[in-house]
């Protein structure tokens, strides 16, 4: 079965700052990998996704994500956070055929 | 800026009471998700439409859960009767069918959801 892992409830980083948050994952096949971003009360909103390629994905508002499949691991980075960013982080994972199965999410506090 | 658009946004009820969700997709998206959203069990996927047929609604509580798509602008979502345990955010979120029919390649774009609260 297909899962996810979002091991921090809460990320906290003072603005200006890199900020990593961090999944894994497993599947039995080749993953196809997403990031969405939920800000209070409103839906979630695509970021980027791994599907193939190039193990570094560039997204929206200057994220970015790296795809290592030795250690089932697709961290989303930002070079220099910026307020707000804060906001609730979902990474999610599906093998093309079945469900997204999402993580539990990761709160994002960045600090003035 | 075409977006997925919900209604009502929230919903206060009364147990036992029937409680419609109602969802409008991205003009030309032909896949449709139904998610709930708790802190408990975080986000969890009810149903999945493709060309208005249902394809998986494995995820739903089949006794008092159901969940149509009468035409190709509006999804529906419709809990009777409904229970204190069913109060959460539902989600509404539609994506474009990838060229080899693998809609889980695409990214889905949600909805603001439906706040629904079961006194």
């Amino acid at each position: 079965a297909q899962s996810v892992a979002q091991p921090e409830d809460q990320v906290n980083v003072a603005e200006g700052n890199p900020l990593t948050v961090k999944c894994t994952y497993s599947v039995s096949g080749n993953p196809y990998l997403f990031w969405y971003v939920q800000y209070p009360n409103r839906g979630l909103q695509f970021l980027l996704k791994y599907i193939t390629g190039d193990n570094l994905v560039k997204g929206s508002y200057g994220f970015e994500a790296e795809f290592n499949k030795s250690q089932t691991s697709f961290h989303l980075k930002k070079p220099s956070a910026l307020v707000s960013d804060s906001a609730l982080y979902f990474c999610a994972v599906n093998t093309g055929f079945q469900k997204l199965v999402f993580g539990t999410g990761t709160r994002l506090l960045v600090s003035p | 800026d075409a977006r997925v658009t919900q209604t009502p946004r929230h919903k206060v009820t009364e147990m036992g009471q029937e409680v419609t969700m109602r969802c409008q997709p991205i003009l030309g998206h032909n896949t449709v998700f139904w998610y709930r959203q708790t802190m408990m069990q975080g986000l969890e996927l009810l149903a999945y439409f493709r060309n208005r047929a249902p394809l998986d609604d494995s995820g739903m509580p089949k006794d008092r859960f159901s969940a149509e798509m009468p035409d190709a602008t509006l999804a529906t979502l419709k809990i009777q009767p409904s229970e204190p345990r069913d109060s959460a955010v539902y989600f509404c979120a539609s994506g474009p069918q990838g060229a080899s029919g693998g809609a889980w390649y695409n990214e889905q774009f949600f909805g603001p959801g439906t706040r629904l609260t079961v006194l």
